[in-house]
């Protein structure tokens, strides 16, 4: 089983929908989430972290369920702005107690207009 | 505000020719990264270091080897290159091991 999962997509909804990606982490000792966006041939960038109580950041919403090892964001009236490639990013500690992050494949997402 | 300056952003190189990959981050972070990217998948962590003078393996080392005498550069190295090793290649520092500020990359090419 991979570390972190993700549902590849892609996702394509037209514009002002509301769409939702999960991910799922094997490891119960992880410690801290985050969704990053990359888009085409660039560099991945932080879009938020994820907080045990969720949290929202306009029109982004992420949750953590711990008891079911799994992470969420949801996407409110989503813009055309928003096709990227969102990948859920998990903390982990090394045997080296060395903080690494596990990134997993990443979900496809294209707005249509 | 320079952040992470990954260089070149494109390279060719013939299969047993050696390179070195160059990352410079201005942000004074201890940790610094080197992440492959292959098409359609997630980033692999090759390296990673948590300050200057200390490196350690990631999950895909074999090829590679990388330094860290300063804060600012962690440069990535390979020494016989093979088309296995085409890629998109990411440096990333951050603070404390958590929020990762990420190069602009480098796509190499090995034929």
């Amino acid at each position: 089983r991979k570390e972190v999962e993700q549902d590849p997509g892609p996702f394509n909804v037209p514009e002002g929908a509301t769409v939702a990606f999960n991910c799922t982490y094997s490891n119960s000792a992880s410690q801290s989430f985050f969704w990053y966006r990359q888009d085409c041939r660039k560099e991945p960038k932080l879009l938020m972290s994820v907080y045990s109580s969720g949290n929202e950041d306009g029109r982004f919403t992420a949750q953590l369920n711990r008891a079911s090892q799994y992470i969420s964001l949801l996407i409110r009236d989503s813009k055309l702005s928003d096709s990227a490639t969102y990948l859920c990013v998990v903390n982990s500690i090394s045997s080296g107690s060395a903080r690494q992050l596990t990134f997993g494949s990443g979900t496809q997402l294209t707005v249509l207009p | 505000n320079a952040g992470v300056t990954q260089t070149p952003k494109f390279r060719i190189l013939k299969i047993g020719q050696s390179m070195t990959l160059q990352c410079t981050q201005d942000m004074n972070h201890n940790y610094m990264y080197w992440y492959r990217q292959d098409p359609g998948m997630g980033l692999k962590l090759i390296y990673y270091s948590v300050g200057a003078g200390i490196t350690d393996k990631g999950e895909v080392p074999n090829g590679y080897n990388v330094s860290r005498s300063t804060t600012e550069d962690f440069p990535l190295r390979l020494e016989l290159a093979a088309p296995s090793q085409t890629s998109v290649y990411f440096c990333a520092s951050s603070y404390a091991g958590e929020k990762l500020f990420f190069g602009s990359g480098t796509q190499l090419s090995v034929l």
